[in-house]
């Protein structure tokens, strides 16, 4: 089982659209998450953290369920620009060495 | 401006050959790393230092063989070189390295082509 799953898709969606990602993580010890966002030939950039709670920033919402070990990603109204690979991103779950773990990524299109 | 430089961009070179990658960062972050992103985009760490220390070498090859001159500086050195290096490798920073607090910054990449 890979350490952290993602649908790689790609989603296509159009304009206006509310999508969502799922991500799931084998390493119940992981105690910080991430989505981070890699436009195509690009380097990965952090999207936002991902909080036991939720939390929001704009059109982007994050949610974290540890008892499932899951996480999700909802963007509301999609833009064009919007479109890229979202990556989730999990630390190893060991000491404090930096190490996180990402995931192949889910590719979207968003169309006009 | 850039935060997190790497040269080269593109690197294209026979099999066989010895090749180095140079990263340099100037946020005053104290923890550098090095990654590979397959033809498949898994994202895998390799290295990282922190304040020129060795702290996470993954199951790499010894071929590889990083050095951090100063905390600035994370440089990638590959020896003979085999067509299953090709791959984008990016070098990173994050302002220490405890992954929960501390978003770490990407550079461009370098593309690796061998051939």
């Amino acid at each position: 089982r890979k350490e952290v799953e993602q649908d790689p898709g790609p989603f296509n969606v159009p304009e206006g659209a509310t999508v969502a990602f799922n991500c799931t993580y084998s390493n119940s010890a992981s105690q910080s998450f991430f989505w981070y966002r890699q436009d195509c030939r690009k380097e990965p950039k952090l999207l936002m953290s991902v909080y036991s709670s939720g939390n929001e920033d704009g059109r982007f919402t994050a949610q974290l369920n540890r008892a499932s070990q899951y996480i999700s990603l909802l963007i509301r109204d999609s833009k064009l620009s919007d479109s890229a690979t979202y990556l989730c991103v999990v630390d190893h779950g060991s000491s404090n060495t930096g190490k996180l773990i990402f995931g192949q990524g889910t590719t979207l299109q968003v169309k006009p | 401006d850039t935060a997190v430089s790497q040269t080269p961009k593109y690197l294209v070179t026979q099999m066989g050959n010895d090749k180095s990658i140079k990263c340099e960062q100037n946020l005053g972050h104290d923890t550098m790393y090095w990654y590979k992103q397959d033809s498949k985009k898994f994202l895998k760490i390799m290295f990282s230092y922190n304040n020129k220390e060795l702290i996470i070498n993954e199951t790499v090859p010894n071929r590889f063989s990083p050095k951090s001159p100063d905390k600035a500086h994370l440089n990638l050195h590959i020896n003979s070189l085999e067509l299953g290096d090709s791959a984008v490798y990016f070098c990173a920073s994050s302002q220490h390295m405890a992954a929960f607090s501390y978003e770490q910054y990407f550079g461009p990449g370098t593309r690796l082509t061998v051939t």
